[in-house]
């Protein structure tokens, strides 16, 4: 059972547009939601993180919203550049384990 | 770079045999995480140590097992392979192994098995 779900699966955006992928959960004690970014013969890296007593979270273009009551919470990243093309993923943590989405494969178009 | 080392980089065997992955945690970092990432898998946790101890464990097939050292660095072992192990495993740290401590991803092992 995914206990993370995660679209787009891919996801083509213009130069200077937003990207947006979104994430939903269903385990209500998950209170950690990092999201990770992957180019191709690297690892995950750490991009932003969130917890739930806030709704929304940003560091430069990189944007987390989180809707609680939803239990959905979505990366925006403004003014996409090609150097963002990558593959992001979505996690949730409750406990000792992290919980990731499938990814979503960015290509920002100069 | 995260600081996270993982060897050997790629590793090509046939189906049958046994390989080691190894892991050198973030100096400082006591947890150690193993995942597996297929093409269309995602990322699959299958193990975790804290500090030399088993803390919890994911989608391990028993073919697979792992430790932690106590100079912290990490071993996972794969035998009897299949063509379905065939896959980028990844080692991660953390500095305490709760669920507010980020994780820190090495680069991976590519594992093709023929």
């Amino acid at each position: 059972q995914q206990q993370v779900k995660q679209s787009p699966q891919s996801l083509i955006v213009q130069k200077g547009g937003i990207s947006i992928i979104n994430c939903a959960y269903e385990n209500t004690a998950f209170d950690y939601f990092p999201w990770y970014q992957q180019f191709p013969g690297k690892g995950p890296a750490l991009l932003i993180a969130i917890r739930p007593d806030v709704s929304e979270k940003k560091e430069g273009r990189f944007t987390i919203s989180f809707n609680k009551s939803a239990k959905q919470f979505s990366l925006h990243i403004m003014d996409s550049q090609p150097g963002d093309s990558a593959t992001y993923f979505c996690a949730a943590s409750g406990g000792n384990q992290f919980y990731f989405g499938t990814g979503t494969s960015l290509t920002v178009i100069p | 770079d995260s600081g996270v080392t993982q060897t050997p980089k790629h590793l090509i065997t046939a189906t049958g045999q046994r390989v080691t992955l190894r892991c050198s945690p973030r100096s400082g970092d006591l947890s150690v995480y193993w995942y597996q990432q297929s093409l269309d898998q995602g990322l699959q946790f299958l193990i975790q140590y804290y500090n030399g101890e088993e803390r919890a464990k994911g989608n391990i097939l028993e073919r697979f097992s792992a430790q932690q050292f106590p100079d912290l660095h990490s071993e996972l072992n794969l035998s009897s392979l299949e063509l379905g192990d065939s896959a980028l495993y990844f080692c991660a740290s953390s500095v305490v192994g709760l669920h507010n401590s980020p994780l820190h991803f090495g680069n991976g092992t590519r594992l093709t098995v023929t």
